[in-house]
């Protein structure tokens, strides 16, 4: 059975600082993964989809690495914001379904 | 497009009542998702159709839940009788297809049974 999780489970930091959240899977097996942002009380925000034969993928300030064969991805946020701040999932598509990761909150202030 | 419509947003209900959860997809897209989202569990798949047909309903979690899709713009979700650990974030997702294609999330329903 597929496992995802995420550390840390909470992250404080200050703005202007570079961070890196870890997503780690057990089977790995996947046909692609995705990162989500979810702002409290809102609704998931698909932030990089990375399929499996792909080893990155970029957005703006955000850079998500695929590595399969030691189940783990990465999403690198640079020069974090306080607008950055919301709880970040990572979730993979294994056979059709995606499974979610446990999360990560981002609390990034001024 | 107007993303993924969901209503009511926020639902408070005794138990033993019926609740039924609605959810407009994106227009197009041949897949739909209902996910539930708890503190303890996490974000957790119930069922998902593709083209208004039922795939997997693996995750819906007892016979008191059903979902019902009629058409392409429309699906719900029902529990009845509720009970109080029924309460959690409903959401509804969906996507052009199960697996290259990201989901695109509704706002979710808040639902409390009492």
């Amino acid at each position: 059975k597929q496992e995802v999780t995420q550390i840390p489970a909470a992250l404080s930091v200050p703005e202007g600082e570079n961070l890196v959240l870890n997503c780690s899977f057990t089977d790995s097996a996947i046909y692609n993964l995705q990162w989500f942002r979810q702002d409290p009380g809102k609704g998931l925000t698909s932030l990089l989809l990375i399929q499996s034969s792909q080893r990155e993928q970029t957005s703006g300030r955000l850079n998500a690495s695929l590595d399969k064969s030691s189940g783990r991805s990465t999403l690198y946020i640079a020069a974090s914001q306080p607008g950055d701040s919301a709880t970040y999932l990572c979730a993979l598509y294994n056979t059709d379904k995606l499974i979610f990761g446990t999360g990560t909150r981002l609390q990034v202030f001024p | 497009d107007a993303g993924v419509i969901q209503s009511p947003r926020h639902e408070v209900t005794e138990m033993g009542q019926e609740v039924t959860l609605r959810c407009k997809p994106i227009s197009g897209h041949d897949y739909l998702f209902w996910y539930r989202q708890t503190m303890m569990r996490g974000l957790e798949l119930l069922i998902y159709f593709n083209n208004n047909v039922p795939i997997d309903d693996s995750g819906m979690p007892e016979d008191r839940f059903s979902a019902k899709m009629p058409n392409a713009s429309f699906s719900t979700l029902k529990i009845q009788p509720s009970e109080p650990r029924d309460s959690a974030v409903y959401f509804c997702a969906s996507s052009l297809s199960r697996g290259r294609e990201t989901q695109y999330f509704g706002p979710g329903t808040r639902l409390l049974v009492l």
